[in-house]
């Protein structure tokens, strides 16, 4: 079971958009729905941003997106703002268990 | 609504067992998935297991033959066994409510130092 693949960093401007891809295999991204993706700032548990591809949780802003085309997933964040500024890791189903990314650094420049 | 808080010894010896447990709160253990998962310093995310609230575990396949999930026997508590530790299991490690790959909500995290 290997983690998901994601670009180390990525950065915007604020206003601008971005988007993480979150890489796996047929045997997880490409094998369910079950994906999510969470934001976690320096010293804080991660927070859950979107679960199920794209569903968002009560109280996540509408700025944040997630989609999937076979075996990648996606994150997209548009009007970028400063608190956008974390880290970012995706998670996928993988036979009975779970897998996480390796995470992406986003600077809101 | 739903509170986790993790607790346990904050340093292990080496070749020792981790023990960490965390208590439920403000809700039911029923029906839900209970995960464990972990982050080294300055590193990401490792899922280590769960545990169903029928009692079935799923494990990560790299750390399998040294974890163990379990319930206390009120079920308001969870518990991680990892064992043989080394410096490399030196993390902070989250307890998390999962409803399928979908972790929310989290515990603060606490951090276990291995070393002699």
């Amino acid at each position: 079971q290997s983690a998901l693949t994601q670009p180390a960093s990525v950065s915007g401007s604020p206003g601008q958009s971005i988007t993480i891809s979150c890489t796996g295999t047929s045997s997880d991204v490409g094998s369910s729905n079950l994906v999510s993706w969470y934001q976690q700032h320096p010293g804080r548990a991660p927070k859950l941003m979107i679960y199920e591809v794209s569903r968002r949780p009560t109280g996540v802003s509408n700025r944040f997106s997630g989609s999937k085309s076979g075996n990648t997933a996606s994150l997209t964040i548009s009007g970028l703002q400063a608190e956008d500024e974390a880290d970012y890791y995706c998670c996928s189903y993988a036979s009975y268990s779970r897998v996480f990314g390796g995470g992406t650094r986003l600077t809101v420049l | 609504q739903v509170q986790l808080q993790e607790s346990g010894p904050g340093l292990v010896k080496p070749s020792e067992t981790l023990s960490l447990t965390c208590t439920v709160s403000g809700g039911s253990i029923n029906n839900y998935y209970w995960s464990w998962i972990r982050q080294p310093p300055g590193k990401g995310l490792e899922w280590l297991g769960y545990i169903y609230f029928s009692g079935s575990t799923s494990y990560n396949p790299s750390l399998k033959s040294r974890v163990t999930i379990s319930f206390d026997t009120s079920k308001t508590q969870f518990s991680l066994r990892l064992s043989s530790v080394t410096a490399a299991d030196t993390a902070v490690y989250y307890c998390a409510r999962d409803l399928g790959v979908r972790f929310a909500p989290w515990g603060q995290g606490t951090l276990v130092t291995v070393s002699s």
